[in-house]
């Protein structure tokens, strides 16, 4: 059974203090690795795909990395406007067509 | 502009009272789904559509029915509701091919209440 955890469930920063939010997975196959932010009452929006271990993908002051087994998604000099809930999911290889989502990190910027 | 709309936005309603739930994309987007959203339990998936006619169940799909006869239309029909379905429901499509797939695109959603 595919499994995604992210981790922490929420963090509280003040603006301009960077982090990482983590992302683990277990997949008999990784054919895409998503990330998404939500806002309250509003639908996720894409952010990132990531396909392959060692890719890295950049969008202002977010940056999301692979390894074989994790996912980050660093944010840089963060600011109110990142406060969301980053969502992660996966989609696995052998046919299936059903990602599998992470509970997501709720992530609140201080001013 | 390119989206996904769904009505409607908030719906209370009794148990065992039939209703749908319409979702349309206007990104001739192959693919389409439904998605339950609940306080710690995540996102979950309820059917998909890979194309016209064509629908499967997802993680959760007791209890609904889909259809697919449009492209751009896929709405989420609750035969009987009861209160179990209470939650926010999404609405999503995507490309399957070509250099971006499966990034979805999420609907607005609708708080569903079933009394």
């Amino acid at each position: 059974e595919d499994q995604v955890t992210q981790s922490p469930e929420a963090l509280r920063l003040q603006e301009g203090e960077s982090s990482s939010l983590n992302c683990s997975y277990t997949v008999s196959g990784l054919r895409g690795l998503f990330w998404y932010r939500q806002d309250p009452g509003k639908g996720p929006e894409f952010l990132f795909t990531l396909y392959s271990a060692g890719e890295e993908k950049e969008k202002e002051r977010l940056k999301a990395t692979l390894t074989k087994k994790e996912s980050f998604l660093h944010i840089t000099a963060p600011k109110p406007e990142d406060s969301a809930t980053y969502l992660c999911a996966v989609r696995a290889s052998g046919g299936s067509y059903i990602p599998t989502f992470g509970r997501g990190t709720s992530l609140i910027v201080h001013p | 502009e390119a989206q996904v709309t769904q009505n409607p936005r908030y719906l209370i309603t009794v148990t065992g009272k039939k209703l749908t739930v319409t979702c349309s994309q206007n990104m001739n987007h192959e693919y389409m789904s439904w998605y339950r959203q609940d306080p710690g339990l995540g996102l979950r998936q309820i059917y998909y559509s890979m194309n016209v006619e064509v629908t499967d169940k997802g993680d959760v799909p007791e209890g609904y029915k889909v259809s697919r006869k449009e492209k751009r239309n896929f709405p989420l029909i609750l035969e009987s509701p009861s209160p179990n379905q209470t939650s926010l429901y999404f609405c999503a499509s995507s490309t399957i091919g070509g250099r971006s797939p499966y990034e979805q695109y999420f609907g607005p959603g609708t708080r569903l209440t079933v009394t």
